[in-house]
């Protein structure tokens, strides 16, 4: 069973259009990460959300953090070419020391 | 600055071989991760070490052994190969406190056994 639950698993959009990945679980998170993986490589930090209720901008994408610090959305506009990739979710648990749990993972593809 | 490093890139094994993974990171930090990524699954962590002489499970450490020889370097050993453990596998090592937090991935090691 997987503590971090992300939808959709795959997505395939035109270029131009708007799409929400969601990252949820039952545990509360002392802070969650959103991490975007190239094929063969690993992954690479976007952003961390640390408040309930946080919202963070990152050019086109925006990071929500659920006010219960149970879940989180990725929200990208006008997705480009360039966002096709395997977006993760991360969250450390809370008081369970340095241990990270990561989500299924979501595929997305940007059609030109 | 290298960033975090992995040997091999590519492995393949029959059945009850064993081998080491080779992980090592130059950015000075404290706690390093093993994890094991298998499609749909994301990433699952095997163990990790918060510094130098401390190793703990993560949630599926069976079948797996690790050394943190030092603070630069963490090894994550097969003792037994079985086909299960065909995965690719990623080291990390975290900047930051717990909360704000980044992990740094290395480049994995994709294993087979057959």
């Amino acid at each position: 069973t997987q503590l971090l639950e992300q939808s959709p698993q795959f997505l395939s959009i035109q270029e131009g259009e708007n799409l929400t990945v969601y990252c949820n679980s039952s545990s509360v998170f002392s802070s969650l990460q959103w991490y975007r993986q190239e094929p063969g490589e690993g992954p690479v930090l976007l952003v961390t959300v640390v408040t309930g209720g946080e919202v963070k901008k990152l050019k086109r994408l925006t990071f929500q953090f659920g006010d219960a610090r149970k879940d989180s959305s990725l929200h990208i506009t006008a997705a480009q070419p360039g966002d096709t990739g395997l977006y993760l979710c991360a969250g450390a648990e809370e008081f369970r020391g340095n241990q990270f749990y990561f989500g299924t993972g979501t595929s997305l593809t940007v059609i030109p | 600055n290298a960033g975090v490093t992995q040997t091999p890139k590519f492995q393949v094994l029959k059945t009850g071989q064993s081998m080491t993974l080779q992980c090592a990171q130059d950015m000075n930090h404290n706690s390093m991760y093993w994890y094991r990524q298998d499609p749909g699954m994301g990433l699952r962590l095997i163990y990790y070490s918060a510094s130098e002489g401390t190793t703990d499970k993560g949630e599926v450490p069976n079948g797996y052994n690790v050394s943190r020889l030092n603070k630069r370097e963490f090894s994550l050993r097969l003792e037994s190969a079985a086909p299960s453990q065909t995965s690719v596998y990623f080291c990390a090592s975290l900047r930051g406190t717990r909360i704000t937090n980044e992990q740094f991935f290395g480049p994995g090691t994709r294993l087979t056994v057959l």
